[in-house]
């Protein structure tokens, strides 16, 4: 059973920086996993910011970020807003399954 | 703008099946794929599977292998989740996605399933 394991939750000032990431109990994470990421607040349903590692939508704000660092696929939010405050979870590709993170929560504080 | 548009909430007992519908409205599916994830209450994410609907191909999570079915239907351009055999520990808000390009690109309100006696 493949686990894929993000830190359960982080905390980080307005205007400061936080890198997330996201780990695969196969080994190291490339760009051949497709790296994506999720933001979901409470009630709604998650909204894609991040496929293919680093490319973003349209929809992405700047400020959001992704990459591979040791290892890991990494989301980093740079100049945090008050509304970033959420869940993130990452999403990984296995060859035909893909398997998402436990999630991350965010705390803007 | 496509939007996926899903049925209205369910109450089901153990042991039943549900089917769960995912509508483009405003759009087709094309060459789209549709996964089908899960949420349950207070927890994270779970990818159940896909389809691809205009070449009829899916592929299921090993958890849900066995008991779970997506059909498509193009001409309607709707996806449909069943998922049989239900537990308490069915309970859970499922989401239709569209992937597109490496990405699950457009979302649908999701749908509650209860399974309670």
């Amino acid at each position: 059973q493949t686990v894929v394991t993000q830190e359960p939750s982080l905390t980080v000032s307005p205007g400061g920086t936080v890198t997330l990431t996201c780990a695969s109990s196969t080994g190291a994470v490339t760009s051949g996993y497709y790296p994506n990421w999720f933001q979901q607040k409470p009630g709604q349903a998650p909204r894609a910011l991040i496929y293919n590692t680093n490319s973003k939508h349209s929809w992405t704000p700047a400020r959001f970020s992704g990459s591979l660092l040791g290892g890991k696929a990494a989301l980093t939010l740079s100049g945090v807003q008050p509304e970033d405050e959420a869940e993130y979870y990452c999403l990984l590709y296995y060859g035909g399954a893909q398997v998402f993170g436990g999630g991350t929560k965010l705390t803007v504080l | 703008q496509v939007q996926l548009v899903q049925s209205g909430a369910e109450v089901k007992k153990p042991q039943s099946s549900v089917k769960v519908s995912c509508k483009a409205s405003g759009g087709t599916f094309s060459s789209y794929t549709i996964s089908w994830v899960r949420q349950a209450p207070g927890q994270g994410l779970e990818w159940m599977g896909r389809i691809i609907p205009i070449l009829d191909i899916v592929n299921y999570a090993q958890k849900f292998q066995d008991r779970v079915t997506f059909t498509a239907d193009t001409s309607t351009s709707t996806a449909y989740m069943e998922l049989s055999s239900l537990r308490s520990d069915d309970t859970a808000m499922y989401y239709c996605a569209r992937s597109s390009a490496g990405t699950f690109d457009i979302w649908g309100h999701g749908t509650l399933v209860t399974v309670s006696s």
